[in-house]
């Protein structure tokens, strides 16, 4: 079974604090995704990554930065924390093609003080 | 126009009935489409995925594809209050090979 795990599962964080979000999968995957979900928004894309090093914006990546240094780790950082960032974020991995599906890691709930 | 669309609910079915969750897409090169179930404070799981139109059967669970429409649906037949969650539609934009999910139909199955 795919496996995504994510380094917490709550967060408490004060404004402007630098605060990192980490992804681990297990299944080899090429590509490896952040999403942030609030109620009523959907899932939407901050960041992805097709490779080791590589990264690409999604719809929303003000405020947020990625890093890639080893193909199983994906992290999230929030540079200087707001409380708009206040969310649920999710990472997923998928394999290479378009007809992979997008596995999902159980979700980090961050609350921004 | 969003890229993928679905009603946000909530559906209400009784226990036993056919649920009906529909979407739709704007980009008509899309090849794949997935069905996921998200229960309250959980990540999504994937319940089904189809590429081809028709429809595609696993269980109680019924996907139904319409390319031409542009339309992608999922039947839960038996519906139990476990099925109680929200669904997302997504699917995987040819442009630009990005998944987009649409917001999610909550549904709630009444014993």
């Amino acid at each position: 079974d795919v496996k995504v795990t994510q380094s917490s599962r709550y967060l408490v964080k004060r404004t402007g604090e630098k605060v990192f979000l980490e992804c681990v999968q297990d299944m080899d995957h090429e590509n490896m995704f952040w999403y942030r979900q609030d109620p009523g928004l959907g899932l939407r894309l901050i960041y992805f990554s097709y490779d080791v090093k590589m990264k690409e914006k999604g719809d929303i990546p003000e405020g947020y930065s990625v890093s890639r240094e080893k193909k199983e780790r994906f992290s999230l950082i929030l540079e200087s924390a707001s409380t708009n960032q206040t969310s649920m974020y999710l990472c997923a991995s998928s394999g290479g093609g378009a007809w992979e599906t997008q596995y999902f890691g159980p979700g980090t709930r961050l609350l921004v003080l | 126009q969003k890229e993928v669309e679905q009603n946000s609910g909530p559906l209400s079915v009784p226990e036993g009935a056919i649920a009906s969750l529909n979407c739709t897409y704007s980009d008509r090169g899309s090849q794949s489409f997935f069905w996921y179930r998200q229960y309250s404070g959980k990540s999504p799981e994937l319940i089904m995925f189809i590429y081809s139109n028709g429809d595609k059967e696993d269980g109680r669970f019924t996907a139904q594809l319409n390319k031409a429409s542009q339309y992608v649906s999922l039947l839960i037949r038996d519906s139990q209050p476990s099925d109680s969650a929200t669904y997302l539609c997504a699917v995987n934009m040819a442009r630009n090979n990005d998944m987009r999910f649409g917001a999610g139909t909550r549904l709630t199955v009444k014993p």
